[in-house]
């Protein structure tokens, strides 16, 4: 079946510094491919998404580039600020199969960001 | 435009006993999903309504839960009986079609402590 896999975590990093977190996927077909995001105290709402190949999504500075020769979909930011400390998700959805839009997500990337 | 909205936000009950959760999606959205969350993990589906019918309940454990979605647009969770193993964030989202590509929309989620 479908599956995601994000890098271990947490990560903790300075104010400015770079972000990466890895995710991979496992699926049939042509997924779309999502980063959630949890505040602390607040719901999963949606970062970013791309929907087929070469696609990049970003929002607030976030980016991710569906790579489906690597079959991947990592998360970047140039300068990570404390705001962005939260957990991030890395989904896939699949209509193919027995997939009927339904979310797979990773198990999750704390990131603590320190001024 | 309001939110998924779900209630309560936290339950405290002892094993055997049991339990509902109750979501109300964003107005004229037609597909509803339920997602268990357990500490650490990532969420992971247990149903999913299109309108008032099941469209996937592969992965919800029918002996003791169960769920509806009376005339299409709110939805109850109901847990009975509860095992420790079921503490865990029930999370509710909505999507417009339930499309593969479509963002899906999280309410702040019931946390469930089993005793």
């Amino acid at each position: 079946g479908d599956s995601v896999t994000q890098m271990e975590g947490p990560v903790t990093l300075s104010e400015e510094a770079f972000l990466t977190i890895n995710c991979t996927y496992t699926a049939t077909g042509y997924p779309s491919l999502f980063w959630y995001v949890q505040y602390p105290g607040e719901g999963l709402q949606l970062l970013l998404k791309a929907t087929k190949a070469d696609d990049k999504g970003s929002n607030k500075g976030f980016e991710a580039t569906y790579r489906k020769e690597t079959t991947s979909f990592h998360l970047e930011k140039g300068s990570v600020q404390v705001s962005d400390s939260a957990v991030y998700f890395c989904a896939l959805s699949n209509a193919g199969g027995t997939s009927y839009g339904k979310l797979t997500f990773g198990q999750g990337t704390i990131l603590t960001v320190h001024p | 435009e309001a939110g998924v909205a779900q209630s309560p936000r936290y339950k405290i009950i002892e094993k055997r006993q049991s339990v509902a959760f109750w979501c109300n999606p964003i107005s004229g959205h037609a597909t509803l999903y339920w997602y268990q969350q357990i500490l650490g993990q990532g969420p992971k589906l247990l149903i999913q309504f299109q309108n008032n019918g099941v469209v996937d309940d592969s992965q919800l454990p029918k002996d003791r839960f169960s769920a509806e979605r009376l005339k299409g647009v709110d939805s109850t969770l109901k847990i009975q009986p509860a095992k420790l193993e079921d503490s865990a964030v029930y999370l509710c989202a909505s999507s417009q079609q339930g499309g593969a590509q479509e963002t899906q929309y999280f309410g702040p989620g019931t946390r469930l402590l089993v005793l």
